[in-house]
């Protein structure tokens, strides 16, 4: 099974800064992943896929990057609403499917 | 507008079972991989089962051989039939459209296993 690492567990940035998130897959898995957003109370919302591409919907101060076994979610400029737990997913191997996603990374007011 | 409502959570008590729907709205079930995530209060994501558009199934190690994914074709809805539960099943339950990543989720529907 492919263990997906996020760090830092949790992370204190202030309104208006430049957030960013890591993401380390215990082995390649090329491009193959995703980011999401999850807020208290509510189901988690695809962010980007194939590592660096933005679904539909979301601003472009989110951003990915990164390929094999290290990513990086970068939001340029904090919003009120970005502040929640950032999950990353990898789907590589298939089928059958091994999707693992990290432990996530709680991002908080500073 | 493309949408999966679930339903069907609730209190069970250890070695009962239940069944999770899910009903789609804008898109065919059918046509799609569909999955189910849980997450247990206060953790992460764990992917649990996908249905294949071909109707191939798969399963998490840890519920293999206890849940089965099914779906329902004429009412475009997704199941997920739930046996011989555990305290340590006790979580929210996504139904999810499968693009390889997940790009669409229903709202979830919370599933308790205690005495």
């Amino acid at each position: 099974e492919i263990v997906m690492t996020q760090s830092p567990a949790t992370l204190s940035v202030s309104p208006g800064e430049r957030a960013t998130l890591s993401c380390r897959a215990s082995q390649s898995v090329s491009s193959n992943l995703a980011w999401y957003q999850q807020k208290p109370g509510q189901a988690p919302r695809l962010l980007i896929y194939g590592a660096s591409t933005r679904a539909t919907g979301i601003p472009a101060r989110f951003s990915g990057s990164g390929s094999g076994t290290e990513f990086t979610l970068t939001i340029s400029s904090l919003q009120s609403e970005d502040f929640a737990v950032y999950y990353c997913q990898q789907y590589n191997n298939w089928p059958p499917p091994e999707d693992t996603f990290g432990q996530g990374t709680k991002l908080e007011i500073k | 507008e493309v949408q999966l409502v679930e339903t069907g959570g609730g209190l069970i008590q250890p070695g009962g079972s239940l069944r999770l729907s899910c009903a789609a709205s804008g898109f065919t079930v059918s046509s799609n991989y569909m999955s189910w995530v849980r997450q247990a209060p206060g953790k992460g994501l764990e992917w649990v089962s996908v249905i294949y558009s071909g109707g191939s199934t798969y399963y998490a190690d840890s519920v293999k051989g206890r849940f089965t994914i099914s779906r329902d074709n004429s009412k475009n809805t997704l199941y997920l039939q739930m046996n011989s539960l555990r305290a340590e099943d006790t979580a929210v339950y996504y139904c999810a459209r499968k693009l390889r990543y997940f790009d669409v989720w229903g709202q979830g529907t919370l599933v308790t296993v205690s005495s």
